[in-house]
Parts: C-alpha cells; sequence; structure tokens
C-alpha cells in the first residue's frame, strides 16, 4: 500500500513553454503531499508543500509564481513550471505522508529538461 | 537552523564486511529523525524510523542526542544493500516537514 505516482517520468520542452506534472496517491487520501527537487549528485530540497483546499507553502527562495502547486482533491496534487527555462531543468520528486507507517511514500520522480 | 550532514559521499565495503553510514544533525528540538533508502532505478523508500527502533534488512540506527547523530549500521553487507542512502530529520514543530543529507552511496563488493 501507500503508493504514489507520478507522471510524466521525463519531459523536454522548449524554453517559454509551461509544464505540468501530476501526482497521485492510489491507495490512500493525501490531504498533503509535498514536492521536492533534485540537483545531479545532491540532495533533495523541499520546494513547496501542498495542501488540499488551501494554498501551498513554499520554501524561502522558491518562486510561487514559476512553480504553480495546485492541490484540488485528496488523491491529487500537481506541480507547473511556468516559463521554463534551462536552469530550471532538474528532478522533481513528489512525497506524501503515510500515517500509518509514520512514513513518507515517494513518486518515482519527473526528469524535466529544458532546450 | 536545522541541517542534516552525511559526511560520506561513497562507501565501498566488500561483502561480509560491517558497515557503518554516518549521519549527524543540527536542531535545538527533538527531531523525528529517518533512512531512506534508493536502489537503482527504484524510487526513494523508508528503511527505517528512530522511534520505531526496528531493524530492517539487518540495519539499525541509534540516536545519540549527546552527539547528535544517527549514524546506519549493519554487521554484514550484502551486494544487495548496495544503493544510495539518505539520512532525513523532521523537526517537532512540523511533523509534515523533511530534511535531507546529501545522501551517501554504498558500493557492497562481492
Amino acid at each position: 500500500g501507500a503508493v504514489v505516482s507520478q507522471h510524466p517520468s521525463w519531459v523536454i520542452c522548449k524554453s517559454g513553454t509551461s509544464v505540468k506534472i501530476e501526482c497521485r496517491s492510489l491507495d490512500f487520501q493525501a490531504t498533503t503531499m509535498f514536492w521536492y527537487r533534485q540537483f545531479p549528485k545532491q540532495s533533495l530540497m523541499l520546494m513547496a508543500t501542498s495542501n488540499e483546499g488551501s494554498k501551498a507553502t513554499y520554501e524561502q527562495g522558491v518562486e510561487k509564481d514559476k512553480f504553480l502547486i495546485n492541490h484540488a482533491s485528496l488523491t491529487l496534487s500537481t506541480l507547473t513550471v511556468t516559463s521554463a527555462h534551462p536552469e530550471d531543468s532538474s528532478f522533481y520528486i513528489c512525497s506524501a505522508r503515510y500515517l500509518q507507517n509514520y512514513g513518507y511514500t515517494f513518486g518515482s520522480g519527473t526528469r524535466l529538461t529544458v532546450v | 537552523a536545522q541541517r542534516v550532514t552525511q559526511p560520506e559521499k561513497l562507501l565501498s565495503v566488500f561483502k561480509g564486511a560491517p558497515v557503518e553510514l554516518k549521519c549527524n544533525y543540527s536542531y535545538s528540538g527533538s527531531p523525528e529523525l529517518f533512512w531512506y533508502v534508493q536502489y537503482s532505478r527504484q524510487r526513494l523508500q523508508l528503511l527505517l524510523r528512530h522511534i520505531s527502533r526496528e531493524s530492517i534488512k539487518g540495519f539499525t540506527a541509534d540516536l545519540n542526542k549527546g552527539e547528535t547523530s544517527f549514524h546506519l549500521k549493519k554487521p554484514f553487507a550484502q551486494e544487495e544493500d548496495s544503493a544510495m542512502y539518505y539520512c532525513a530529520l523532521s523537526p517537532s514543530y512540523n511533523t509534515d516537514k523533511l530534511i535531507f543529507g546529501t545522501g551517501t552511496r554504498l558500493q557492497v563488493f562481492p
């Protein structure tokens, strides 16, 4: 149990376009989901906390207008990278806290390449 | 500020050797600490949590508040233990937030 599905697994887009990444909890309801960014050979950095039915909470230094987060249901959160630039190229990972084992379950990640 | 430090980027051992992956944290309160593992081409998954005091796949980790450490140990490494290991901290004031260390790649040679 406690599976988070993330889609797409990889995407290539042109500079200036927007990309949407979906994160779904398949067998549990997640009132809170998390979006991380991981640069090559570096750790996961929390970008924002996505709250169902309310505004996301962004970490310091993360542009909320650039990384739009929507959490419209208890099983779906989306991250939209708007007006993407090459420096936005990274590995984006979502996660949700699964209460029964007090751990976080992670999506498989999305590799974004902006050309 | 909260911080998790994993001083080793790479740890290489032979099968059957003991393993210790170091993790130190900086936090003034009482954190919740985790070890996560990422096998090749797989998603990040929980290995163990300090509060549960359990042993998973032969790994154990003890929270040492005096040394602010949470080192991961296994007495006899197996080849299938080769993976990326991340230590993570959840601040007590916000149990939804996870702060990750930079990770240690464990290579177990036959």
